[in-house]
């Protein structure tokens, strides 16, 4: 397999804009996970799906962040509108599912709104 | 809630020298531990995990962690680093729920610095 796949992995962005993150999980995994990562706050989880089904969004900022999960084999993150304090590196994650399951990273999308 | 404290926020080690990494974790109950690593530009790897029984548990690249209830404590270790093990350390916590996925809770990072 050849791992999570993220895309794109850079995204330049202008503020107001709409920016959507991809995420293409493992496959067999049912669980998956979008984590953001910023010098001042770390690693924070948004908000994570089991079996397609959003199961905890608390750590989703706020109304403009939104996340989708059609199948199995893929995720949407959407920032609208898009501010410069949401520049970070956005992970996604899948697992077996379960914590005590190994979370398998993608390489991450570095946005930057400008 | 959980939470994770990394005490370090960067650390000197020369090659060859024994490296520990420190991390405490705040539950009510034992969670699940792990510590994982990101080398720059890339996703994390996972080094090891702690679930239950043996609190010495060994993971990949030689590296070691040692988990202890009563500090709350799970202190990751490497006799002898590499050049190659510069990059950012992360303790995690997750807890067991019975209900579904759950996400890891992450300490802040400890940025590792390697001296030929």
């Amino acid at each position: 397999d050849a791992g999570v796949i993220q895309s794109p992995r850079h995204e330049v962005t202008e503020m107001g804009q709409e920016v959507t993150l991809r995420c293409k999980p493992i496959s067999g995994h049912n669980s998956l996970f979008w984590y953001r990562q910023t010098m001042m706050r770390g690693l924070e989880l948004l908000i994570y799906f089991n079996n397609n089904v959003p199961i905890d969004d608390s750590g989703m900022p706020e109304d403009r962040f939104s996340a989708k999960m059609p199948n199995a084999s893929f995720s949407t993150l959407k920032i609208q509108p898009s501010e410069p304090r949401d520049s970070a590196v956005y992970f996604c994650a899948s697992s077996l599912g379960g914590a005590q399951h190994e979370a398998f990273f993608g390489q991450g999308t570095r946005l930057t709104v400008v | 809630a959980q939470s994770v404290t990394q005490p370090d926020i960067h650390i000197t080690v020369s090659e060859g020298a024994s490296l520990e990494l420190r991390c405490n974790y705040s539950y009510g109950a034992t969670p699940y531990l792990f510590w994982y690593v990101q080398s720059p530009g890339q996703g994390l790897q996972l080094l090891l995990k702690y679930f239950s029984g043996d609190t010495l548990v060994q993971g990949i690249k030689g590296f070691e962690a040692e988990f202890k209830r009563s500090q709350s404590s799970f202190n990751l270790r490497k006799p002898s680093v590499h050049w190659s093990d510069a990059a950012e350390y992360f303790c995690a916590v997750g807890v067991p729920s019975g209900g579904g996925a759950d996400g890891l809770t992450f300490g802040k990072g400890t940025h590792l610095i390697i001296q030929p």
